[in-house]
């Protein structure tokens, strides 16, 4: 079975600056799918980015990127430039782009990363 | 404007009491999803749609159950069996492989 591992329960940046928050994950899978989400104090999960794993080219959208390692199995998350508005818990998700027995699309999440912008 | 919409906000259930929680969906996807998150814990599926009349359980559907008779419809049922309902309630849609889209969420409180 998959599995998803954030292993920073807690993160702090200050603003303007960069902070990197890590994931990584365990599958035997060729081909699946990886996202982050965020979830701010409201607790609506909002996707951030995301990433397919045929594409060696690292995604990217406005201050947030990510570093795709497949082989070493890693999905860290960049955010440049930090504002307030980034404090928020931030989770890693996996995707199998296969289907068994029904589970096709399900998403598995990491225990998530708390962020906290200081001013 | 298109989105997933959750109702109530927040429940309060006694114990012993089934309730309902909705989900109603505008964005014309096919899948919607439940999800349960306890506090220091990620998300965890409770059961899933594919397609209208059809539905999965997911990794703890014990005590929980649902339907799927429209496709913008998808109410999940917390049932008495279930030992430990206090917790967040998130549904989410997707298309086919595409990222999941969520709700803002149910707080579910057992008193």
């Amino acid at each position: 079975a998959q599995t998803v591992t954030q292993s920073q329960p807690e993160m702090s940046v200050q603003e303007a600056e960069t902070v990197t928050l890590s994931c990584t994950y365990d599958t035997s899978e060729s081909d699946y799918y990886l996202f982050w989400y965020k979830q701010p104090p409201s607790r609506q999960m909002i996707l951030v980015i995301r990433q397919e794993a045929y594409k060696q080219q690292n995604a990217t959208e406005n201050r947030f990127s990510v570093n795709f390692q497949k082989a070493a199995k890693s999905f860290s998350l960049k955010i440049s430039d930090s504002q307030l508005g980034d404090a928020a818990m931030y989770f890693c998700a996996y995707r199998s782009a296969f289907e068994y027995g029904g589970s096709q699309g399900n998403l598995i999440f990491g225990k998530g990363t708390k962020l906290s912008v200081k001013p | 404007d298109g989105g997933i919409t959750q109702s109530p906000k927040y429940l309060f259930r006694k114990e012993g009491q089934n309730v309902t929680l909705s989900c109603e969906q505008n964005l014309n996807h096919d899948a919607m999803y439940w999800y349960r998150q306890d506090p220091g814990q990620g998300l965890r599926l409770i059961y899933y749609s594919q397609i209208v009349n059809d539905f999965q359980k997911g990794d703890i559907a014990e005590g929980y159950s649902v339907s799927r008779e429209k496709k913008e419809s998808f109410p999940l049922t917390v049932t008495s069996a279930q030992k430990n309902p206090t917790a967040f309630y998130l549904c989410a849609s997707s298309i086919g492989w595409r990222e999941q889209f969520f709700g803002p969420g149910t707080r579910l409180t057992v008193l």
